[in-house]
Formats: structure tokens, sequence, C-alpha cells
């Protein structure tokens, strides 16, 4: 079955530092993976997506992430982190049917 | 992407009363759609995938009784809570299945049953 873990359920990170928010996925065949990002009673905004090629992606506001396979992870990262950015970041992996099955989630804290 | 809208945003209800949910696709004709629901603190739960013209497919749990879909057209799904209880209070959330491949997402609706 499929399934996503999200290690850190909370990170705090000064502005202007870096991010790193760690992703492994349980899926049997190449897998689509999609971060989302969540603010406070709002919906999730899609910030990057990987379905085949190039394993390092680009999305919005400056996220990227890298695909391993051969460590089933999909991290999310950004050089630099804005006080905007706190929110709650969702990681996902397609599944049969164009389910998508979520981690639990990660908190982010910005500090100033 | 693609934008999609809910309505209400929020809603109050007495228990033992019904609440529909809209979800609206704005930009682009989806034959599927899919409901979740986010307990608080939690991470979101597919509840079922509603299919443009025919009968949703619930996930194992979920009550096809109490939560009825209708997509009865290309732009538009609606969830109703039947009979809602205070334990179906949670913020639902649908998602637009754009080419097979990737889901956008509605702001939301908070249910809270009193």
């Amino acid at each position: 079955a499929q399934s996503v873990t999200q290690p850190d359920i909370h990170i705090t990170v000064s502005e202007g530092a870096s991010l790193e928010l760690r992703c492994n996925y349980s899926y049997g065949a190449t897998p689509y993976l999609f971060w989302y990002v969540q603010s406070p009673g709002q919906g999730l905004q899609l910030l990057l997506k990987y379905f085949s090629g190039d394993t390092l992606v680009q999305g919005i506001k400056g996220f990227e992430a890298e695909f391993k396979r051969s460590q089933s992870s999909f991290n999310l990262r950004k050089p630099s982190v804005h006080w905007s950015d706190a929110a709650e970041y969702f990681c996902a992996v397609g599944a049969r049917g164009n389910k998508l099955v979520f981690g639990a989630g990660t908190i982010l804290r910005v500090k100033s | 992407g693609a934008v999609v809208s809910q309505h209400p945003s929020r809603v109050i209800c007495k228990s033992g009363t019904s609440v529909k949910i809209e979800c609206r696709s704005l930009d682009f004709q989806a034959t599927t759609m899919f409901w979740y629901r986010q307990f608080p603190k939690q991470s979101l739960m597919l509840m079922a995938t509603s299919n443009e013209g025919s009968k949703a497919t619930y996930e194992q749990g979920v009550e096809k009784d109490k939560f009825l879909i209708n997509h009865a057209s290309l732009t538009l799904s609606t969830l109703t809570v039947t009979s809602a209880h205070p334990e179906d209070s949670s913020f639902y959330i649908c998602s637009v299945d754009r080419g097979g491949e990737t889901q956008y997402f509605g702001p939301g609706t908070r249910l809270l049953v009193l």
C-alpha cells in the first residue's frame, strides 16, 4: 500500500536560513510526487510536482525538491526562508485512480 | 493550474440537520473531483471520488448514505452531510483532477455542528 512519511511534525527556522523538509514514500511503481502548502484555514496550494525526468524539480516561491529513488525520498528545500513561508507543508504520492495519499504534514515556523 | 471554489467557506448547523457544500471548477471541465476531510492538526483523508454522470466511489469506512455526493455537471460537485452530528465537524476540501495527473484544491469549508 502507498504511504508517505514526514518525520518532522514541527520545524522552526530563522528568517533567511535554509530549509529542508523531509518526505519518504512507499509505492510499488514509479511514483508521482507532490508538495502542497496550506496556510491556516485555507485550502492547499501546489508547490511542485515530480512525474519523471530531471530528479531536481523547481516550484513556485523559490522551492525545489529532489527525487531520490534509492532513498525513496522527495525532500523539499528552499535556500532562504521568508516569514511568509510559515505554513503547513504536505508531501503526497499519487496512487491508483489518481488518488493522493498525504503525509501527516510539517508545520514550519519562521522566527525573525 | 485550475481555479476551484467552495461554498460556503464556513457553516454552523444544529445536530440532525443536513448541510450541502458546493465545489466548483471555474476554469476547467472536470470529470473527476475528490472530497477530503481534515480534522484539526491532522492530514487530509480522502473520502470519495466524484465522477461526473455516475455514482461516487467512497473510501473504506466512509458512509455513502451519510455523505451524499452529486456530480451533475463538469463544473460542479456537491457534498451533502446528512443528519450531521458534532463528530462530523471538520474541514472539508475538494479538489479537481486536471488531466489525470495533478489535483488542484479548493479553499475548504469549515463545518461546525452544534
